[in-house]
């Protein structure tokens, strides 16, 4: 059972390339979301997704696109990369609304910006 | 959203048990209480989570002050592998139905 699976682990891009990190979860979840983790800090919600065709903002979603065609795959855009977006990136999988679930988390993506 | 309290880091000997607190004063009477441990250069992963009672798992116990304002995550024979960063993370669903993180409690552990 492979889970979340992240692509790629790691990424150096130059400022104002674009990119696209790829998640996929074979766990049938619905809810489908990306944050991001800077040094030291806890994660960020970026974007998330509760079903196919459905997505919205989290917290920190400027600089980002997403778009959820499938139920297993909710891949996180880059338009125009800036040092700022330096970070490791997460994705997560779970079933939506239940609180009793817990979410499944990739590996991450390590993205450095120069 | 409802915040939470844990202390930056904690050191403990291998094969002892350690007790890391979380206080969270503002909980909300549906808050659950989820518990996530990051491994050095992994993602997050679920460790336990509880409502009212304590609750206990193959990893951990989660022992719950009757008020609920505050929690402790029991290990309870420490290895060198649960040497991490643990969140308590107060989760509700609703609107972003994502995870709130604080910054975590480092655990060390020293063999």
């Amino acid at each position: 059972n492979a889970g979340v699976t992240q692509t790629p682990k790691f990424q150096v891009l130059k400022t104002g390339q674009s990119m696209t990190l790829q998640c996929a979860q074979d766990m049938n979840h619905e809810y489908m979301s990306w944050y991001r983790q800077d040094p030291g800090m806890g994660l960020r919600l970026i974007h998330y997704s509760v079903g196919a065709g459905i997505t919205d903002q989290g917290e920190v979603p400027n600089g980002y696109n997403v778009s959820r065609s499938t139920t297993e795959d909710f891949p996180l855009r880059l338009l125009s990369a800036a040092p700022s977006q330096t970070s490791v990136y997460f994705c997560a999988s779970k079933t939506p609304g239940h609180l009793n679930t817990e979410a499944f988390f990739g590996q991450g993506t390590r993205l450095t910006v120069v | 959203d409802a915040k939470t309290t844990q202390p930056n880091s904690m050191e403990s000997n291998e094969e002892e048990p350690v007790h890391l607190p979380c206080n969270h004063s503002t909980i909300s009477g549906t808050d659950y209480i989820h518990w996530y441990r990051q491994l050095p250069s992994q993602g997050p992963e679920y460790v336990i989570h509880g409502l009212t009672s304590n609750v206990n798992n193959r990893m951990a116990s989660l022992a719950i002050a009757e008020d609920r304002k505050s929690s402790t995550l029991i290990l309870h024979r420490a290895t060198l592998r649960d040497a991490a960063v643990y969140y308590c993370i107060l989760y509700s669903g609703g609107g972003a139905d994502g995870l709130t993180f604080g910054k975590g409690t480092h655990l060390i552990i020293q063999p």
